[in-house]
């Protein structure tokens, strides 16, 4: 997406830690979403930030800085079928959604 | 819980066919969307729905076409295809909530030749 920068693949190892870091434009700001997609399959959602600060769900944890316009999305104790790609994903002030074009997470043993 | 069926599943079309994708969802969901995702680009909205018997236009709306007769169905027509329509389209759903989590069909495969 043009306002949502990812990196584009990233590699971790099961049972590591991986940050997954996503930056988009403050103006309009109205909310930021993380998104799971395996290949071949729908995106599945995962979480959603509108304040500053952490959210933690289970292994997954998603973190939001409005005033820099960063999130990241936190995997634990990673495992082989969190091998996808992690769609990050902004919210502006009219409810429009923008997406980014997606982070494949590849996890090896 | 089927949630959202989209059909068919993947298609084959010749440019110039028109060609209509279906939507129905059972989660009594107002709003209904219609995207587009290409290799290297975010999900691109095409059309979407915010109530049975509105539509508007998303992103990419041109060479498509929808309507929403009922809360239910959302088909997606391709008037006259052409190769840059080759795509993987998802249907989607939202229940409204402050939250608006999407929930997306499997999605069409679709290869204009």
């Amino acid at each position: 997406g043009q306002n949502i920068d990812q990196p584009t693949e990233m590699t971790a190892t099961e049972g590591a830690i991986v940050q997954i870091n996503c930056t988009y434009q403050t103006s309009g700001f109205n909310g930021l979403f993380w998104y799971q997609q395996h290949a071949g399959e729908a995106p599945t959602f995962l979480s959603y930030n509108v304040l500053d600060g952490l959210e933690e769900k289970g292994r997954f944890s998603s973190f939001l800085s409005r005033s820099k316009g960063y999130s990241y999305l936190l995997l634990k104790e990673l495992q082989m079928k969190d091998s996808a790609s992690y769609l990050c994903v902004q919210r502006d002030s009219n409810y429009q959604l923008i997406w980014g074009a997606g982070t494949k997470l590849i996890i090896k043993p | 819980t089927a949630g959202i069926t989209q059909a068919p599943t993947s298609q084959i079309l010749a440019a110039g066919r028109s060609m209509t994708l279906r939507c129905t969802q059972d989660m009594r969901h107002n709003a209904m969307y219609w995207y587009r995702q290409d290799l290297g680009l975010g999900l691109r909205l095409i059309h979407y729905s915010n109530t049975a018997g509105t539509t508007g236009k998303g992103e990419v709306p041109d060479g498509y076409s929808v309507s929403r007769a009922n809360t239910d169905d959302f088909p997606l027509t391709l008037a006259s295809a052409v190769p840059s329509q080759t795509s993987v389209y998802f249907c989607a759903s939202s229940d409204g909530t402050d939250t608006g989590e999407l929930f997306f069909g499997e999605g069409s495969r679709l290869t204009v030749l």
